[in-house]
């Protein structure tokens, strides 16, 4: 069965805290994404890879940085974390091109307080 | 202009009833084109992709129309099991991103 893992399903931070978001795919795929899910907003894409040490902004970079240091893990960080980052954060992996879909992590469910 | 648009709904509907949605994109040159499935407080989970010449899977027919850009999902017979969310997902140009409708909730009645 393939799987995505993010490290926390529900996680509470302060206003201010640097904040790591873990995830981890065991199907190969060379491109990983963060996003977060917003009530009315849908899918809004933070950052994605296409390879080891590779990344590109998506729509909404402000606030957050990426690493992938190994193709099977890829880290969302809020620097200074605010209240206005309170949301659902879905990582997913997928080969490129073609046809393929995304598959994606459980979710983490983050509120800022 | 948004990548991909979808009517929110939400669609109540009965059990046993037809329901169908549809979704538009933008970009006349995207590759890919799926249907995902999202339960309340829970990932997007894949339902189905969408190909050119359409398809279906039980209860399930999905279409494309690229001269219209738009995509189908038609759900026959609905049941219980079928409240959700569904999202609309496109696949872009370079393939390496994916471009997500806002959803279409659906909630079937007994």
């Amino acid at each position: 069965d393939v799987k995505v893992t993010q490290s926390s399903r529900y996680l509470v931070k302060r206003t201010g805290e640097k904040v790591f978001l873990e995830c981890v795919q065991d199907m190969d795929h060379e491109n990983m994404f963060w996003y977060r899910q917003d009530p009315g907003l849908g899918l809004r894409l933070i950052y994605f890879s296409y390879d080891v040490k590779m990344k590109e902004k998506g729509d909404i970079p402000e606030g957050y940085s990426v690493s992938r240091e190994k193709k099977e893990r890829f880290s969302l960080i809020l620097e200074s974390a605010s209240t206005n980052q309170t949301s659902m954060y879905l990582c997913a992996s997928s080969f490129p091109g073609g046809g393929t879909e995304a598959f994606f992590g459980q979710g983490t469910r983050l509120t800022v307080v | 202009r948004k990548e991909v648009e979808q009517d929110p709904g939400p669609f109540n509907v009965p059990e046993g009833a037809t329901v169908a949605f549809n979704c538009t994109y933008s970009n006349s040159a995207s590759q890919s084109f799926f249907w995902y499935r999202q339960d309340c407080r829970k990932e997007p989970k894949l339902l189905m992709s969408v190909y050119s010449s359409g398809n279906e899977d039980g209860r399930f027919t999905a279409q494309l129309n690229r001269a219209s850009q738009y995509i189908s999902l038609l759900i026959r017979d609905s049941k219980l099991s079928d409240s959700a969310t569904y999202l609309c997902v496109v696949r872009g140009v370079t393939g390496n991103q994916f471009y997500f409708g806002t959803g279409t909730s659906l909630t079937v009645i007994p």
